[in-house]
């Protein structure tokens, strides 16, 4: 079962605009909310996270948004580049499941010059 | 360079062999986790281990198996080979164990897993 839903699957932006990847998620258990950034042949890489008591977190030019009673969470990278371009997973930590960290099916970012 | 090491790199095989992942992870982590990655299902995980003990197992098939060792360094064994088991696996580590906040899990770079 997927647990967190991820969309877009790819997405293309322009230089300088701005990038929105959106994550919704049902299991009220998940207490954690991490963004990855991978690039192609690496790791994925935590770029930023947010705990559900917080509507909104900003580092540089990312930004998460976060609404609880929605079950709903957003990546905003402001001032698109295009060493942006990578693979974006959001994920959910789970408080006691099995599961540690889930992650949402990615998106794929290509910031055109 | 997340501190996670995995080898090998890349894996060619042939259907039914067996073949065995290692991973070392960042040093002072207990914890160590193994993700499958292919283009169809994401990222999955597969199996958790704590200072040498097995906490969560995910969606791993019984012809995986795992094991962390004493000196922390873990190692996936994928037996009995089959095409659709071609994939990236990554190993993780972290240093608690719990998912509690803050508990960043830093990913290797993977190993290419290819059945032929």
């Amino acid at each position: 079962q997927q647990q967190v839903k991820q969309s877009p699957q790819s997405l293309i932006v322009q230089k300088g605009g701005i990038s929105i990847i959106n994550c919704a998620y049902e299991n009220t258990a998940f207490d954690y909310f991490p963004w990855y950034q991978q690039f192609p042949g690496k790791g994925p890489a935590l770029l930023i996270a947010i705990r559900p008591d917080v509507s909104e977190k900003k580092e540089g030019r990312f930004t998460i948004s976060f609404n609880k009673s929605a079950k709903q969470f957003s990546l905003h990278i402001m001032d698109s580049q295009p060493g942006d371009s990578a693979t974006y997973f959001c994920a959910a930590h789970h408080r006691e499941g099995a599961q540690k960290l889930v992650f949402g099916q990615g998106t794929r970012l290509t910031i055109n010059p | 360079d997340s501190g996670v090491t995995q080898t090998p790199k890349h894996l060619i095989t042939a259907t039914g062999q067996r073949v065995t992942l290692r991973c070392s992870p960042r040093s002072g982590d207990l914890s160590v986790y193994w993700y499958q990655q292919s283009l169809d299902q994401g990222l999955q995980f597969l199996i958790q281990y704590y200072n040498g003990e097995e906490r969560a197992k995910g969606n791993i098939l019984e012809r995986f198996s795992a094991q962390q060792f004493p000196d922390l360094h873990s190692e996936l064994n994928l037996s009995s080979l089959e095409l659709g088991d071609s994939a990236l696996y990554f190993c993780a580590s972290s240093t608690r164990d719990r998912g509690r906040s803050g508990n960043t899990i830093y990913f290797g770079e993977g190993s290419w897993l290819t059945v032929v």
